[in-house]
């Protein structure tokens, strides 16, 4: 079975910071990697994905991701915040197949607030 | 392109009564996802359907929790009765991915229903 841990539960930050969510997995079988954003009373939307390739992923509003599979961590980054990011990240983790492909598991949330 | 559409937006009932989501995913979408996000947690998945089948239901309360795609276009969830352990947000998602596939396609998911269990 897979697992997602997300190790900050809330993440404050200055205007302008640079900014590291961290996320670590539990796998037994290689897995693809994502991570999500929900802006409040919103849907998730992605950021990025890794499937294969470049461990170093780039997504949208200037976010990246690099993914490590010796420490099966996925931690995103961003070089310098802006208040509309604030919202909560999700890092979560699906089996490439078997019966449960494309399911999705969801790490419990990193709530990111950006302060002017 | 439209969205996922879900209706309600918001729903309040008393423990034991019971209620029911509906879902739209994006045309052309063969895969559809209903999840389950209580507070201060990450979605979990209830069921997956394919086309007008179900996929994997293996977290699903059955005894409690149904759900449907007729038609393999829009779904319904629907939970009778409910208990005060319901009250979650309620998320549709849907996919272009074919099951075996081994592309992960992403996941387009829409606002969610907030249901409060009283």
């Amino acid at each position: 079975a897979q697992s997602v841990t997300q190790l900050d539960s809330q993440v404050p930050v200055f205007e302008e910071a640079p900014v590291e969510l961290r996320c670590n997995y539990s796998s037994s079988v290689s897995v693809y990697l994502f991570w999500y954003v929900q802006y409040p009373n919103q849907g998730l939307q992605l950021l990025l994905k890794y499937l294969s390739g470049s461990t170093l992923v780039k997504g949208i509003n200037g976010f990246e991701a690099e993914f490590n599979k010796s420490q099966t961590s996925f931690h995103l980054r961003k070089p310098s915040v802006h208040i509309s990011d604030t919202a909560e990240y999700f890092c979560a983790v699906s089996r490439p197949y078997g019966g449960s492909q494309g399911n999705l598991i969801f790490g419990k949330g990193t709530k990111l607030s950006v302060k002017p | 392109e439209a969205g996922v559409a879900q209706s309600p937006r918001y729903k309040i009932i008393e423990k034991r009564q019971s209620v029911a989501f509906w879902c739209n995913p994006i045309s052309g979408h063969a895969t559809l996802y209903w999840y389950q996000q209580i507070l201060g947690q990450g979605p979990k998945l209830l069921i997956q359907f394919q086309n007008n089948g179900v996929v994997d239901d293996s977290q699903l309360p059955k005894d409690r929790f149904s759900a449907e795609r007729l038609k393999g276009v829009d779904s319904t969830l629907k939970i009778q009765p409910a208990k005060l352990e319901d009250s979650a947000v309620y998320l549709c998602a849907s996919s272009f991915v074919v099951a075996g596939a081994s592309i992960q396609e992403t996941q387009y998911f829409g606002p969610g229903t907030r249901l409060l269990v009283l």
